[in-house]
Order: structure tokens, then sequence, then C-alpha cells
């Protein structure tokens, strides 16, 4: 079981807004910024938030984090259908001395 | 553009070795910017942070791990390994390779496609 906990799945509708969260502790969340990946199965995982809240160049405003406490989210709006693919958290655990992942949220396009 | 190809046997028996070798193509592996990390996938599961080497070979390891899990360097090939020893079928995983920034982003910015290995007799 990750020590980061995500929901399993997510859906939307096309142009909806949609939210995934990821929980924590103190370890790690609380005192570490928390990163979000995209990944469609065969390829290679993609940044999608550093920071908590930045954005890589090349991704698309649609996407914002956001950090309170022991929890973070990510916010996906306008939700297209290329957006269906599976999101993990990260972040630095200073328990751990490692890095973290959380399960992953299988987010469908309805 | 960087890229990071994973390579290594996709089938490997029980109790014996794994290993794996990341190459990177694009940009330096010797840069002081960057460390260089395994990470692996169980199917149907989540990612789990394997370990990640420093250029000069400083590395720190998934305590889980830590016993089993050798990560090396060799910069004159642009290539970093992975060996995970006494291997068992929970070892099955899509493994990548992936480089950390710790400037810009202070993550992984950047990973390889992932292997497939399998650990059956």
């Amino acid at each position: 079981q990750s020590v980061l906990t995500q929901p399993p799945s997510a859906s939307g509708t096309p142009g909806q807004r949609v939210t995934i969260s990821c929980s924590g502790s103190s370890s790690n969340i609380g005192t570490n910024i928390v990163n979000w990946y995209q990944h469609l199965p065969g390829t290679a995982p993609k940044l999608l938030i550093y920071s908590n809240n930045q954005r890589p160049s090349g991704v698309p405003d649609r996407f914002s984090g956001s950090k309170s406490g022991t929890s973070a989210s990510l916010a996906i709006s306008g939700l297209q259908s290329e957006d269906e693919a599976d999101y993990y958290c990260s972040a630095w655990d200073d328990s751990l001395n490692g890095w973290l992942f959380g399960g992953g949220t299988k987010l469908t396009v309805l | 553009q960087l890229q990071l190809q994973e390579s290594g046997p996709g089938l490997v028996k029980p109790s014996e070795t794994l290993s794996l070798t990341c190459t990177v193509s694009g940009g330096s592996i010797s840069s002081s910017s960057y460390y260089w990390a395994w990470i692996r996938q169980p199917p149907g599961k989540g990612l789990e942070w394997i370990g990640s080497i420093y250029y000069s070979g400083s590395t720190y390891y998934n305590p889980s791990l830590k016993s089993r899990v050798t990560i090396s360097v060799d910069t004159s090939k642009k290539q970093f390994s992975l060996k995970l020893s006494s291997v068992t079928a929970a070892d099955t995983a899509v493994y990548y390779c992936a480089r950390r920034d710790m400037v810009a982003t202070n993550t992984f910015d950047y990973w390889g496609q992932g292997t497939l290995v399998t650990v059956s007799s």
C-alpha cells in the first residue's frame, strides 16, 4: 500500500473539471513539494506539475496543482479525451529518506 | 532532446540477479545538476522508486530494497545500471530509468519508455 493515497479512479465528461487528490503525512507532503505525472500505459511517464503548482513548458494551463497541509490536488479543467490516463503524485519522504509515489488514479473521460 | 533507453533481459529466473542498463543520449550524464534513477511498476500497481545515483557514483536507495540493489554509473559510456539480486515473482515489473533535475524542477523530468522484466522459471 502506497504511503501517498490517491483514489483509484476518477471520471468526467468532455469540458468538465475534475480533481484528483493525494493524501500524505507530515514527513512527505506536509514538508516537501509535490509533483504530478501523467502516464499512458506503454509510454514514458510525463511530468505534469512540479513544486506543487508549476507547469513544465508545454503542459497546458488546463492542468493545475495545489497543496494544503498534508494533502495535494491535481485539477484538470476543460477535460479532453486525450487526458484519459493514469495520474500519479510524488513527494520526498523525510522518514523514508527516499521518493514516494501515490498508487495512481485512472482517469476516464466518458 | 534528452532520451533515456532501458535495455536488458526480459526474463530472469527466481533467485538470480536482474541486470538493466539505461543509456542516455542527447545530453550529459556528468552534469552536476542531475541525479539518475530507477523506478519500477509491478503489473496493476503503482510506481516504486528503487534508487538514484549521481555522476560521481554517490547513491541512495529505497530502504525496502537496499539490501538487494546496486546502482552504478559509467560516464564514458553515458550509461547507468541496476542490479537487483535474489529476485522473486514480486520483482516482476516494468522498470523505468529517469533523470532527476535538482535545479529547475527537483523531480523526475525525463523518463525512458520502460522495459518489462518477468521473474519466472
